[in-house]
């Protein structure tokens, strides 16, 4: 079955700290892609990253990292040094390439709070 | 370059009503999903339309109809509205009906249902 889990309802940090937002998905496809989306207020989703099952090389693009483990079924995200505008909804997204689906799942968010 | 379009914004109905919201994909791209996000929760998949035919449907009642146009804009229609059907309805445009494509979403149709 397809699921993607974000145990996190709920993040507050103070700026420039560091915060780790955990995302943890279930397939039984061998090819399937994981992404990142930002929701600001505004509503739209906003893409962050896309990464595919046979590349767990880890990324940075400037203060983002992503932290991709299959043996663990993880594709955990970093800010570092966040920053009030950071504040926003965080989703999770998979999508199973191989079994003819096209829909995403999405987790449940988790809200991030930056404080000045 | 003009990203993903949706309309209305806003809307407020009442039960049993109909309403159809309206999508214009990302230049290049011929692919429409739409998505229902709940407070609080995530999108959940409705459909998508790839070549004016709808290729998959996620578990919603046939309340929930589509089109798709030549241009590949899209609409989506809501029979019998029920106070359950109030959510933010976001479009999202790809190229390419496969899985694995970066989605480009709208700002989303705030539907109320009174």
């Amino acid at each position: 079955a397809q699921k993607v889990t974000q145990a996190q309802t709920e993040i507050s940090v103070v700026e420039k700290e560091d915060v780790t937002l955990d995302c943890v998905y279930e397939t039984r496809d061998t090819t399937y892609y994981l992404f990142w989306y930002k929701q600001p207020p505004s509503g739209e989703l906003v893409f962050l990253i896309r990464r595919n099952s046979f590349d767990e090389q880890n990324e940075i693009s400037g203060r983002y990292s992503w932290n991709f483990q299959k043996s663990t079924s993880s594709f955990n995200f970093t800010i570092t040094a966040s920053q009030v505008v950071d504040s926003a909804v965080y989703f999770c997204a998979l999508s199973e390439a191989a079994s003819g689906t096209y829909k995403y799942i999405f987790g449940t968010g988790t809200r991030l709070k930056v404080l000045a | 370059d003009a990203g993903v379009t949706q309309s209305p914004t806003h809307l407020i109905k009442t039960r049993g009503q109909q309403v159809t919201l309206r999508c214009s994909p990302k230049s290049g791209h011929d692919t429409v999903s739409w998505y229902q996000q709940a407070l609080g929760q995530g999108p959940q998949f409705i459909f998508q339309y790839y070549e004016e035919e709808e290729r998959q449907r996620g578990n919603f009642p046939d309340r929930f109809s589509g089109h798709q146009y030549p241009n590949y804009s899209s609409e989506l229609n809501v029979n019998a509205l029920l106070l359950g059907d109030s959510a933010l309805y976001l479009c999202a445009s790809s190229w390419g009906a496969r899985g694995g494509e970066k989605l480009f979403f709208g700002s989303g149709t705030q539907l109320s249902v009174l």
